[in-house]
């Protein structure tokens, strides 16, 4: 059972362009993090989203959590070559008492030609 | 610091092998969590550990076991291996804070 739904899968712009990416889910978590993944490294934490309605913005970056904390967007403006990567969703179930066990939506894969 | 390194980088078996990978965690970081991930898609998570114990546990079969030592370290070992093992194996430390990743370990099987 998939817990959460990252969309798009792919995604391939070019340089100057906005992007979104979606990830929703029926169930509800206490907290959402967002991460970039290079070919052969581990997941880079980018942020992390805790509060209903939360928005957060680093550099060009906009992350959002819903309202009832059951989703999130990342919104990139004027997407850059250097943010090609895998970004990845990743929630914490709400009422859990551990930090270590996320579940990962499956990922999307961000090209931004030159 | 260091923050969460594994050993090795990458590793090649043949099907029917054991492997056994290893993680150090971030200075002061107690929780060791494993993760597979297979290419193009996100992390599962297999276990935790705590405090020398497993915590909590994934949908993996029995053929995934874990330890944790008392400094915290942690190893990986997968008997029996498949061709479908074959995935990046992700180590995470934390300690009531956001998960750390280590580079991880890279299983092919043959």
């Amino acid at each position: 059972t998939q817990l959460l739904e990252q969309s798009p899968q792919f995604l391939s712009i070019q340089e100057g362009e906005n992007l979104t990416v979606y990830c929703n889910s029926s169930s509800v978590f206490s907290s959402l993090q967002w991460y970039r993944q290079e070919p052969g490294e581990g997941p880079v934490l980018l942020v992390t989203v805790v509060t209903g309605g939360e928005v957060k913005k680093l550099k060009r970056l906009t992350f959002q959590f819903g309202d009832a904390r059951k989703d999130s967007s990342l919104h990139i403006t004027a997407a850059q070559p250097g943010d090609t990567g895998l970004y990845l969703c990743a929630g914490l179930r709400a009422g859990g008492t551990s930090y270590g066990k996320l579940t990962f939506g499956q990922g999307t894969i961000l090209t931004v030609h030159p | 610091d260091a923050g969460v390194t594994q050993s090795p980088t990458h590793l090649i078996k043949t099907r029917g092998q054991q492997v056994t990978l290893r993680c150090s965690p971030k200075s002061g970081h107690d929780t060791v969590s494993w993760y597979q991930q297979a290419l193009g898609q996100g992390p599962q998570f297999i276990f935790q550990y705590y405090e020398e114990e497993e915590r909590q546990r994934g949908n993996f079969p029995d053929r995934f076991s874990g330890h944790q030592f008392p400094n915290y370290s942690s190893e990986l070992n997968v008997n029996a291996l498949l061709l479908g093992d074959s995935a990046l194996y992700l180590c995470a430390s934390s300690s009531l804070s956001s998960p750390l990743f280590g580079p991880g370990t890279r299983l092919t099987v043959l």
